[in-house]
């Protein structure tokens, strides 16, 4: 099957610090992206939906100053969590829409995650 | 924003035994996909199922779908050891420019050996 991969798998960073997150499609391009985050034995929230070549669509309450979105290309989007806290520790997960004539639409393939520590 | 609920929260049971979660959600939806977390890892999803389908089987999986209710129910039959994760619900909902996935609140299952 079609595999999402993400880089770092975990990160430990000093509050006020920047981090960036990137998440790839390995074997098919995405058009669509999408970024969540999981809190401690939590459900998944959407935090934004990113198309490629156009801005970032981020969803009620998610600060698009502070969790920057940039998907340059069908295969690549990064999140860059920027001066972070220790509230923004978590784990994030991304996903991409495989676009084909083959599959339905809602095919979607989740990432391994990124553990985020905020100290 | 999160689509809607499931319960349990969390759920107990011996090893053969089914196990049984809910879902509820709140909008108009195309399909429900359930998915599997085993603890700080990634999702595997397990089962789709159609707003126009009321009940669909995968191995010891069977799920159905009560639109009218806007409820769905996830069933393990002889449940293993190795089920143990948390359970989550999620339908498309369409946004601005395409459809997103939400998610329900999850069902933490552990399975006794």
């Amino acid at each position: 099957g079609a595999v999402v991969s993400q880089h770092p798998s975990w990160v430990i960073c000093k509050s006020g610090t920047s981090v960036k997150i990137e998440c790839r499609s390995l074997d098919f391009q995405a058009t669509t992206m999408f970024w969540y985050r999981q809190f401690p034995k939590q459900s998944l929230m959407l935090m934004a939906t990113s198309n490629e070549g156009s801005k970032a669509t981020y969803e009620q309450g998610v600060e698009k100053d502070k969790f920057l979105i940039n998907h340059a290309s069908l295969t690549l989007s990064t999140l860059t969590v920027t001066s972070a806290h220790p509230e923004d520790s978590s784990f994030y997960i991304c996903s991409a829409r495989e676009v084909s004539d083959l599959l339905p639409y809602e095919t979607q393939y989740f990432g391994p995650g990124t553990r985020l520590l905020v100290l | 924003s999160q689509q809607g609920e499931e319960d349990p929260q969390a759920l107990s049971i011996q090893e053969g035994e089914n196990a049984t979660m809910n879902c509820s959600y709140k909008t108009s939806i195309n399909n429900l996909q359930w998915y599997r977390q085993n603890s700080g890892r990634g999702l595997v999803h397990l089962i789709l199922i159609r707003s126009n389908e009321r009940e669909k089987h995968s191995g010891r999986l069977r799920v159905t779908l009560d639109t009218s209710k806007k409820s769905s129910s996830l069933l393990i039959t002889a449940s293993r050891a190795a089920d143990t994760a948390s359970y989550f619900c999620a339908t498309d909902e369409l946004g601005d420019s395409s459809y997103k996935l939400i998610f329900g609140s999850g069902t933490r299952l552990l399975v006794r050996p």
